[in-house]
């Protein structure tokens, strides 16, 4: 059974990091694409980063380009997102998936920037 | 970036009505979209992938189709358990981008 498990959310001030993890398990995770996907209060959902089986490709949205970095750790089947330079509109829950498409998701982190 | 432009933003239909929810494309994706289910406090449930392929587990009565841009989530006969916002997303190429999502209820 396939299951993404995301950690490390939780309150952050303005301007401020955080780092999610999700850890991964039923399948080879160093075959399959990965993603982060959030949602914001109220919001739809919005598509943050993906990034290659090896790494070595990263695809990110404007708005978090340059604050944002996700990478992956395929010993561990681990998949994290760095997150710098954290803004109020960042506030979301937070989802870990595998892409594309999309056909696995965690239960998602909540993330609340906010002073 | 591709848009995607879903309608209607919200619908109520009654049970056993034949539903319809449209995902708009603004260029070309091919069949690189997918549907999803969302209800409160879950993650979304892939619902269906490259325009028209059930996925696993999903009841018959949903459907995708594809009539050049114009994408479509059928469901045959509504049920109470379909009440949920639907998202469209295009995975041809990144930026991926979701539609606004279509909320669908019961009368």
């Amino acid at each position: 059974e396939v299951q993404l498990v995301e950690s490390g959310g939780g309150l952050v001030q303005p301007g401020r990091s955080m780092k999610l993890s999700c850890a991964a398990s039923g399948f080879t995770f160093s075959s399959f694409p990965m993603a982060w996907v959030r949602q914001a209060p109220t919001k739809g959902l919005e598509w943050v980063a993906t990034i290659s089986t090896s790494g070595g490709n990263t695809y990110y949205r404007d708005s978090v380009k340059g604050r944002f970095t996700i990478s992956r750790d395929n010993a561990k089947s681990t998949l994290h997102l760095q997150m710098n330079s954290l803004r109020s509109e960042d506030t979301a829950t937070y989802y870990c998936t595998r892409a594309p498409p999309i056909r696995y998701w965690g239960q998602g982190v909540m993330v609340t920037v906010s002073s | 970036d591709i848009q995607l432009t879903q309608s209607p933003s919200s619908m109520s239909a009654s049970l056993g009505d034949r539903v319809s929810l449209t995902c708009q494309s603004s260029q070309g994706i091919g069949n690189y979209l997918s549907w999803y289910q969302h209800k409160p406090g879950k993650p979304p449930k892939p619902m269906i992938y490259y325009a028209t392929n059930l996925a696993d587990g999903v009841p018959s009565r949903f459907s995708g189709s594809r009539s050049g841009s114009d994408y479509s989530l059928t469901i045959s006969s509504l049920e109470s358990e379909d009440t949920a916002i639907y998202y469209c997303l295009q995975y041809d190429e990144y930026p991926s981008t979701f539609g606004s999502g279509t909320k669908l209820e019961i009368k």
